[in-house]
């Protein structure tokens, strides 16, 4: 089955430490993107990338890194300079800059952070 | 600046009725339209799209509906069933960008 995975689904983390999110994808995009959920505010771009080894800011980045060493993979790291990191996070993949195609996200990983 | 705007944060809908939910942008080069359906805990799952060469796509309940002029669009959702109680995202894009623009949502109660 193609799709997007994300892990782990739930994550408590201690204040001040640093934590990766997983997003692997078999779908062979090359697009993939990290998006932040927070009651009321939509989905926020926090960074995405278009092929491997590269990759842009999005609209909420600081606090966060990102690699795309991999097509496949694209972890997120929230560090300890993220100052709200408690949040939903969810990844998505996509066909790079081809007409009339959709997003496809995984299912997303809670972080708390206590 | 939010180049998607969702306004109404919230609906509530009988059983069996129309469902409206509106979507309004602001950046005119957008030229495909998405909606995607979201229950808690839980990724966004797309549910239909539209090119900006046309004005309404239809499947199956769900219609959506673009006038470019007003730089506006909604789906239709009809008839109402519980089971589609969850928060909706309108989301554009500019097909030659590499970005998708989502809305602040909207949670949709169905009641029965």
């Amino acid at each position: 089955d193609g799709g997007i995975t994300q892990s782990p689904k739930y994550l408590f983390r201690k204040e001040g430490q640093n934590v990766t999110l997983s997003c692997e994808q078999n779908l062979n995009h090359d697009a993939m993107y990290w998006y932040r959920q927070d009651p009321g505010q939509g989905l926020r771009l926090i960074y995405y990338s278009q092929i491997v080894n590269d990759f842009q800011k999005g609209d909420i980045a600081e606090g966060y890194s990102v690699s795309r060493e991999k097509k496949e993979s694209f972890p997120l790291t929230v560090t300890s300079a993220q100052k709200n990191p408690t949040a939903f996070y969810l990844c998505a993949s996509s066909i790079l800059r081809a007409t009339n195609t959709e997003a496809f996200f995984g299912q997303g990983t809670r972080l708390t952070v206590v | 600046d939010q180049q998607v705007k969702q306004n109404s944060p919230s609906l509530s809908v009988q059983e069996g009725r129309i469902s409206i939910l509106n979507c309004d942008y602001t950046n005119s080069m957008f030229d495909y339209f998405l909606w995607y359906k979201k229950y808690p805990a839980e990724g966004p799952t797309f549910l239909i799209s539209i090119s900006s060469i046309k004005d309404k796509n239809e499947d199956g309940r769900f219609t959506v509906f673009l006038n470019k002029s007003a730089k506006h669009l909604s789906l239709h959702i009809v008839p109402s069933q519980p089971g589609d109680s969850a928060v909706y995202f309108c989301a554009a894009r500019v097909n030659t960008g590499n970005q998708f623009y989502f809305g602040t949502g909207t949670s949709l109660t169905v009641i029965p």
